[in-house]
């Protein structure tokens, strides 16, 4: 099975900052990575797809980027709606797997 | 509008079974693949089981294979998945999830979910 860890568990960033999280495949899955958010007693909403590509009606502060076995989710300038729980998933074989979460908290 | 409708969650005993259902409208059932994905209390997401568009292939993870059965009828736009010998490990909450293709790398690509439905097991 392709294990999928991310980094950090979690952060605490403030309104209008950057930020950056990655995830980290233990065999190549080109860019079949996938990112999810999740806000509590929610069901995950995909935000990127294929590593780069921005799902239909997700905000623009949202990228991907990456290939092979290292990706980031860059959130560009965050609001207070994006304080939740991201999960990056790889399609690239089942099982699919996704990584354990990273916690994004309000400093 | 793509919706994803869980039902059929509960209360069982350790050794006991439970089928869910997943009904879904706003999208051509058939052309596409579906997957269940659980998420115990507090603790991330963990993939269950897929199945393509047609039903011909199904997959599981290693943690319910030979327990849980996937399956689908699409003339009711209608996703199942049986569960048997349910164990204190099975207790969370089940997701189904659309997929971008039938089959594929992209059927693994899960842009629409349910709501999801709670599965406790428990004497």
């Amino acid at each position: 099975d392709i294990q999928m860890t991310q980094s950090p568990s979690s952060l605490s960033a403030s309104v209008g900052d950057r930020v950056t999280i990655t995830c980290r495949a233990s065999q190549s899955i080109s860019s079949f990575l996938n990112w999810f958010q999740q806000k509590p007693g929610k069901a995950p909403k995909l935000l990127i797809y294929a590593a780069s590509s921005l799902q239909s009606g997700v905000s623009s502060r949202f990228s991907g980027s990456g290939s092979g076995t290292d990706f980031t989710l860059t959130i560009s300038s965050l609001q207070p709606e994006d304080f939740a729980a991201y999960y990056c998933q790889q399609s690239y074989s089942t099982p699919i797997t996704f990584g354990q979460g990273t916690r994004l908290e309000i400093k | 509008e793509v919706q994803l409708l869980e039902s059929g969650g509960g209360l069982v005993q350790p050794g006991g079974s439970l089928r869910l259902s997943c009904a879904a409208s706003g999208f051509t059932f058939s052309s596409y693949a579906m997957s269940w994905v659980r998420q115990a209390p507090g603790k991330g997401l963990e993939w269950v089981s897929a199945i393509s568009g047609s039903g011909g292939s199904t997959y599981y993870a290693d943690s319910v294979k030979g327990r849980f059965t996937i399956s689908r009828d699409n003339s009711k736009s209608t996703l199942y998945v049986q569960m048997n010998s349910l164990r204190a490990e099975d207790t969370a909450v089940y997701y189904c999830a659309k997929g971008l293709a039938s089959t594929g790398s992209s059927s693994r690509n899960l842009d629409y979910w349910g709501q999801g439905t709670l599965v406790t097991v428990s004497s």
